[in-house]
């Protein structure tokens, strides 16, 4: 497989419910980022992990955790949602994130739904 | 701070008529700049790119040029299909590696 995938494409969600969202690239990068892409609104840069580290966290809510194992892995944790983190939640990678010069490749997005 | 601003939407077109996407944008030094499109129910792809002035980026039959005397960096096509129905986005990225996006324009192509 190549590129980014992420799954699960979409999910459904109560507020009291744990889940994660997970994505791989297989690029070789070493930069990943999740962003969320809500209705009417700009894309929203959330978390950035360079060789692992993390190094941006966009003034997030805790009820989201991210997680990067490797390289080539990213999770969000996600915890007591509310309705309104209802979005599409987009992870991308780049070679390294030292340059906005760098092309970001995304993956397809999971879809989130909080009841 | 860095920033792109795009044409707002929604674009309606007939089939092989010509479609420009306005873009300019406000930064300091020397950013690269991109266009990004995201199908329904997908996500963002790159379409094309330009990393420096006069650098023309093309892809798909869709062009950019970075014109750094106008702070511009315009979508144009000359001829659009229905599959090219999708939302728009252009981003510019410069030393701080975050990428600053438009608010994308919705394109339209009917039959």
């Amino acid at each position: 497989e190549t590129g980014v995938t992420q799954t699960p494409r979409h999910l459904v969600m109560g507020m009291t419910n744990k889940k994660s969202l997970k994505c791989e690239q297989h690029l070789g990068h070493n930069a990943m980022y999740w962003y969320k892409q809500s209705a009417k609104k700009p894309l929203e840069l959330m978390f950035v992990y360079n060789f692992k580290e993390q190094t941006e966290n966009n003034s997030v809510p805790s009820r989201f955790s991210p997680e990067c194992p490797n390289s080539s892995h990213l999770f969000l944790h996600l915890h007591t949602l509310q309705p309104e983190d209802s979005a599409l939640y987009l992870c991308a990678s780049s070679q390294d994130e030292t340059s906005g010069r760098d092309t970001q490749y995304f993956g397809p997005g999971t879809r989130l739904t909080v009841l | 701070g860095d920033s792109v601003t795009q044409m707002e939407g929604p674009v309606t077109l007939s089939e092989e008529a010509f479609l420009t996407i306005n873009c300019t944008y406000t930064a300091t030094g020397y950013p690269s700049l991109f266009w990004y499109v995201q199908y329904p129910g997908e996500g963002l792809q790159l379409l094309l790119k330009a990393t420096k002035a006069d650098d023309k980026g093309s892809n798909k039959g869709f062009e950019a040029t970075y014109r750094k005397e106008t702070t511009s960096f315009h979508l144009e096509k000359g001829s659009v299909q229905v599959s090219d129905s999708a939302v728009y986005f252009c981003a510019l990225g410069s030393n701080d590696y975050k990428l600053s996006f438009g608010a994308g324009t919705t394109v339209t192509v009917r039959a």
